[in-house]
């Protein structure tokens, strides 16, 4: 299975400040990861797909970039609505293995 | 609007057996593979098992966790995606997802699942 590591696992933040999370995958997977965000109680969705691809809806603050074993989810200017808790999956084989979550807190 | 609404999450003891069902809608259900992506409580996302589409051969993937234990199914004339599992325990108590997965990404709102005795 591939193994998917997230850094940091939480970190602080003030709205404004411009925030990078980072995960690597434990082989290549190419291009074939995806990026979700998750507020408490509520139902994951994805923020981007083959690793930059931005999902409808979703603002243009978030992007991200990466291939082969290294990604990037950048948010340039943190929202009070951006605190939340990020993941990323790897869609490139089965299973499809998620990352352990990185928590954006607000400092 | 395109909506899955999960069900049939349940307390249940150790060595039990439970269906969970996804009724979809709004969408064409019979083309979409579907997965089931279950969270802990406090815990991360973990991915159950995937179906995919019929029309792309319907087999079905698994997590080493369930291998064995749970079998995902879809009945396409009700638009509806299972999860039987057996053999339940302890370490299964979670939120259970159905979804669509990107770049559609529909998600039901989860059902629980507690396995205690």
């Amino acid at each position: 299975d591939i193994q998917m590591t997230q850094s940091p696992s939480s970190l602080s933040a003030s709205v404004g400040d411009r925030v990078t999370i980072t995960c690597r995958a434990s082989q290549s997977i190419s291009t074939y990861l995806n990026w979700y965000q998750q507020k408490p109680g509520k139902a994951p969705k994805v923020l981007m797909y083959a690793a930059s691809s931005l999902q409808s809806g979703v603002p243009s603050r978030f992007s991200g970039s990466g291939s082969g074993t290294d990604f990037t989810l950048t948010i340039s200017s943190l929202q009070p609505e951006d605190f939340a808790t990020y993941y990323c999956q790897q869609s490139y084989s089965t299973p499809r293995t998620f990352g352990q979550g990185t928590k954006v807190e607000i400092k | 609007e395109a909506q899955l609404v999960e069900s049939g999450g349940d307390l249940i003891k150790p060595g039990g057996s439970l269906r969970l069902s996804c009724a979809a809608s709004g969408f064409t259900f019979s083309n979409a593979w579907m997965t089931w992506v279950r969270q802990a409580p406090g815990k991360g996302l973990e991915w159950v098992g995937r179906i995919k589409s019929k029309i792309d051969g319907g087999t079905t993937d698994y997590a080493a966790p369930v291998k064995g234990r749970f079998t995902i199914s879809r009945d396409d004339s009700k638009n509806t995606l299972y999860l039987q599992m057996s053999g339940l325990k302890t370490e299964d108590t979670a939120v259970y997802y159905c979804t669509t997965g990107p770049p559609d990404d529909y998600w039901g709102q989860g059902t629980l699942v507690t396995v205690s005795s």
